[in-house]
């Protein structure tokens, strides 16, 4: 069974820096683009960025290059978001998701979200 | 590519037919549209890829179609656990594979 298990909820305050985690399993983990998704409180899905763990080749949308860095340890089949000095304004649920194999693909499996919290 | 969804809400009874709209700025490659429905306190679960394919587990309900530019998602009888918010994605075109802002489907 393919999972996606992502870390728990954060709460950090402003200036602070935060990895996020994404564990995959029941499948070849770094065959598959991993993605990032956010959803700010009560709004739609932004697409942020993808990963592909077998060679680390690293995608963002122009919204965020510069504002976080998508990573992965192919060999704990994890992929990782982190930010290095968070604002208030990137509190929202961050979810990962699988992606296609050859290309960026659509997203057939999704972790449960991780929530972040920033606030002074 | 930016997608607009319409209408923002829909409100229908069960048993009713749903028709979602995603309209696409510009062509969207080899139609690679998808489709995902998300319930409150969910993560996001696919329905549609490639504009008209329904993902593993998914009801025949539950259809797309359209190309290029216009694309259509419909419930042809609305279930309760039918009742959500449905977002579009095209897939096509980076950098940023860009989502609808969505459609929410609530009970009438």
């Amino acid at each position: 069974e393919v999972q996606l298990v992502q870390s728990g909820a954060e709460v950090k305050k402003p200036g602070e820096s935060l990895k996020i985690s994404c564990k995959g399993s029941g499948y070849s983990f770094t065959i598959y683009w991993i993605g990032w998704v956010r959803q700010m409180p009560g709004k739609g899905l932004e697409w942020m960025g993808i990963i592909y763990p077998g060679d680390s080749d690293t995608r963002y949308s122009p919204s965020f290059q510069g504002q976080v860095t998508i990573s992965a340890d192919r060999s704990i089949n994890t992929a990782y978001l982190q930010w290095s000095s968070l604002k208030a304004s990137d509190t929202a649920i961050y979810y990962c998701a699988r992606g296609g194999r050859r290309d960026f693909g659509y997203f057939d499996y999704w972790g449960q979200g991780s929530l972040v919290t920033v606030s002074s | 590519i930016v997608l607009t969804q319409s209408p923002g809400t829909l409100s229908l009874s069960p048993g009713e037919r749903a028709t979602l709209s995603c309209r696409a700025s510009q062509s969207v490659n080899s139609n690679y549209l998808a489709w995902y429905q998300q319930k409150p306190g969910q993560a996001p679960r696919l329905l549609i890829y490639g504009a008209s394919s329904r993902a593993t587990g998914i009801p025949d309900r539950f259809s797309g179609s359209g190309s290029g530019t216009d694309f259509t998602l419909t419930i042809s009888r609305l279930e309760p656990e039918d009742f959500a918010m449905y977002f579009c994605q095209q897939y096509g075109t980076s950098p940023a594979l860009t989502f609808g802002g969505g459609t929410k489907v609530e009970i009438k």
